[in-house]
């Protein structure tokens, strides 16, 4: 059975860090891509980020270029992403998600002082 | 970017009735790699039509897809209960994937 678990999600100060994991179970991982789509409160879903099967190609949403950083380990079956200045906007729900089709249950992440 | 637009923003239907979804693209959307979800409250999008109109496993099939370039359709030919929810499409053809903004699905 896949599965998708994450974990990381917390209160954080605007401009501070927080690192978000998410870990697959039941497939092959490092033959697939991964994404990361977050879902501010009671708004839609946005595209974060997305990285290949073998971590060679990398894209990120422009909200968000230059302040995340996705990653993965394959050995671990483990997807990441690190967040950095972090603002008031990127408070949301964050989820992975194996091409679309299999996601975890998500992360909050909250961003105030 | 390719910006999509979802109508209507809200629908009342009742069980049993058909409806039409709309998503239109800003520009053509690359080798139809349009897809489309369903939410429903506290839980994570599940995916429903890949590639314009293929069914994901398990999509039971009053749920079709249809539509080229820029203008895209998700039908549901005659609603079930567990129907109500959030509506969203997707286009994946583009190194910066979108979602539109959604439509939401009422029981009248």
């Amino acid at each position: 059975e896949v599965q998708v678990v994450q974990s990381g999600g917390g209160l954080v100060q605007p401009g501070g860090s927080l690192r978000l994991s998410c870990a697959a179970s039941g497939f092959t991982f490092s033959s697939y891509e991964m994404n990361w789509v977050r879902q501010a409160p009671g708004k839609g879903l946005e595209w974060v980020s997305y990285i290949s099967s073998s971590g060679d190609t990398i894209h990120y949403a422009d909200s968000v270029k230059g302040r995340f950083t996705i990653s993965r380990d394959n050995a671990k079956s483990s997807v990441y992403l690190q967040m950095s200045s972090l603002r008031a906007d990127d408070t949301a729900v964050y989820y992975c998600a194996r091409q679309f089709i299999y996601w975890g249950r998500g992360a909050l992440v909250t961003v105030s002082s | 970017e390719i910006v999509l637009t979802q109508s209507p923003g809200t629908l009342s239907l009742s069980p049993g009735e058909r409806v039409t979804l709309s998503c239109r693209a800003s520009q053509s959307v690359s080798s139809g790699y349009l897809a489309w979800y369903q939410q429903k409250s506290g839980q994570a999008p599940r995916l429903l039509i890949h590639g314009v109109s293929t069914r994901a496993i398990g999509i039971p099939d009053r749920f079709s897809g249809s539509g080229s370039g820029t203008d895209f359709t998700l039908t549901i030919s005659r609603l079930e209960p567990e129907d109500f929810a959030v509506y969203y499409c997707q286009q994946y053809g583009s190194t910066s994937i979108t979602f539109g903004q959604g439509t939401r699905l009422e029981i009248k």
